[in-house]
């Protein structure tokens, strides 16, 4: 049963492009959370997608966009990048129960240049 | 903006004592989570405690949650080596969407 998978694991960019971050959930769940996680920081809350509509957000601006898929995986877009967009991006996945945990992938590393 | 505040930051102890993390946070919850993580990689979920429980356990695992003063403590028993990484608490608020408010996380050490 394959957990939350993640691509890509690394990803370098400059100032000014954009970045597309993709995930699949785990098997069963139909919740997709996007985090991003600063260097030494706990992760921070983005978005979070159900039934293909984004039904809560975070304090980001709107650069950071997202989407999911009739299958439920997710992607996540970001356009002008910052250099201090430079973080580890967290997705998570859940089931639409209440009080479930969260289940995180590995992340996608990104780099700003 | 962090919910919750872990103490201590760090924490270094030898293998096979006990470690001990806690956790404050400022709003209601439906139910509070730790996670563990290694070198910057994904969270791996440890335990979930909802609002009306006080104490949870699991393997070496014990949490205790006091809704009355925001807090809840960790407890690694008989701490290994492998133990060692960033932990963190995160609370589901009480609004319909569960959305994961992290604190800043407590850094553990474990040495032979």
């Amino acid at each position: 049963d394959a957990g939350v998978t993640q691509s890509p694991t690394h990803l370098i960019k400059t100032r000014g492009q954009q970045v597309t971050l993709r995930c699949s959930p785990k098997s069963g769940h139909d919740t997709v959370s996007w985090y991003q996680q600063a260097l030494g920081q706990g992760p921070q809350f983005i978005f979070q997608y159900y039934e293909e509509e984004e039904r809560q957000r975070g304090n980001f601006p709107d650069r950071f966009s997202g989407h999911q898929f009739p299958n439920y995986s997710s992607e996540l877009n970001v356009n002008a990048l910052l250099l201090g967009d430079s973080a580890l991006y967290l997705c998570a996945s859940s089931s639409g129960t209440y009080n479930q945990p969260q289940h995180f992938g590995d992340g996608t590393r990104l780099s700003i240049l | 903006s962090q919910q919750g505040e872990e103490d201590p930051q760090a924490l270094s102890i030898q293998e096979g004592e006990n470690a001990t993390m806690n956790c404050s946070y400022k709003t209601s919850i439906n139910n509070l989570q730790w996670y563990r993580q290694n070198s910057g990689r994904g969270l791996v979920h440890l335990i979930l405690i909802r609002s009306n429980e006080r104490e949870k356990h699991s393997g070496r695992l014990r949490v205790t949650l006091d809704t009355s003063k925001k807090s809840s403590s960790l407890l690694i028993t008989a701490s290994r080596a492998a133990d060692t990484a960033s932990y963190f608490c995160a609370t589901d608020g009480t609004g319909t969407a569960s959305k994961l408010t992290f604190g800043t996380g407590t850094r553990l050490q474990v040495t032979l």
